[in-house]
């Protein structure tokens, strides 16, 4: 069964601390995606990745970073948390631009 | 205008029904057209992908696009309890990378 696999069903972070959100996929697929998803605001897209060190911003990037250094492995990173940034993160996967996608379980971030 | 509308629901069905689901969008160019299902606390699945105009059938899942419209459905024959969960309409438009989606719509089956 293929897979999406996000390293932290839950996380609970200080404000100022820098994040780390982990994604791997075994699907062997180009292009890579974080989301976050908040109620009434649905899901936004924060960074992509088309191809290994590669990245584009997406909607809301502010105060992420992504990594690539692995094809396999996508990451994202909250420079320094901040409460505005407690959500549910997905990150998702796809076999091109034109296909849909597989989500991970998704992680539920709370910064205090 | 939204890129992607849904109207958010709840759209109550009773078991048995046949529950219809309905997006609207913007980007008149766009080419590929997707449902996904998300069950409360859980990540989306994809359920249908749709590309050209007509109906798609998967199961009890049929997928309608009309481009002209710029309206994709999604129908839910024979509806059951499990299919209780938020379906999101998501749109591949033109250029870029971008895939948009709606905020989705909640659907309850009344057993």
């Amino acid at each position: 069964d293929v897979k999406v696999t996000q390293s932290s069903r839950y996380l609970v972070k200080r404000t100022g601390e820098k994040v780390f959100l982990e994604c791997v996929q075994d699907m062997d697929h180009e292009n890579m995606f974080w989301y976050r998803q908040d109620p009434g605001l649905g899901l936004r897209l924060i960074y992509f990745s088309y191809d290994v060190k590669m990245k584009e911003k997406g909607d809301i990037p502010e105060g992420y970073s992504v990594s690539r250094e692995k094809k396999e492995r996508f990451s994202l990173i909250l420079e320094s948390a901040s409460t505005n940034q407690t959500s549910m993160y997905l990150c998702a996967s796809s076999n091109g631009l034109n296909y849909g996608y597989t989500f991970g379980s998704g992680t539920r971030l709370t910064v205090v | 205008q939204k890129e992607v509308e849904q109207n958010s629901g709840p759209l109550s069905v009773p078991e048995g029904a046949i529950a219809s689901l309905n997006c609207t969008y913007s980007d008149r160019g766009s080419q590929s057209f997707f449902w996904y299902r998300q069950y409360s606390g859980k990540s989306p699945e994809l359920i249908m992908s749709i590309y050209s105009n007509g109906d798609k059938e998967d199961g009890r899942f049929t997928a309608q696009l009309n481009k002209a419209s710029q309206y994709v459905s999604l129908l839910i024959r024979d509806s059951q309890p499990s299919d209780s969960a938020t379906y999101l309409c998501a749109v591949k438009g033109t250029g870029g990378f971008k895939t948009i989606f709606g905020a989705g719509t909640r659907l309850f089956v009344k057993a």
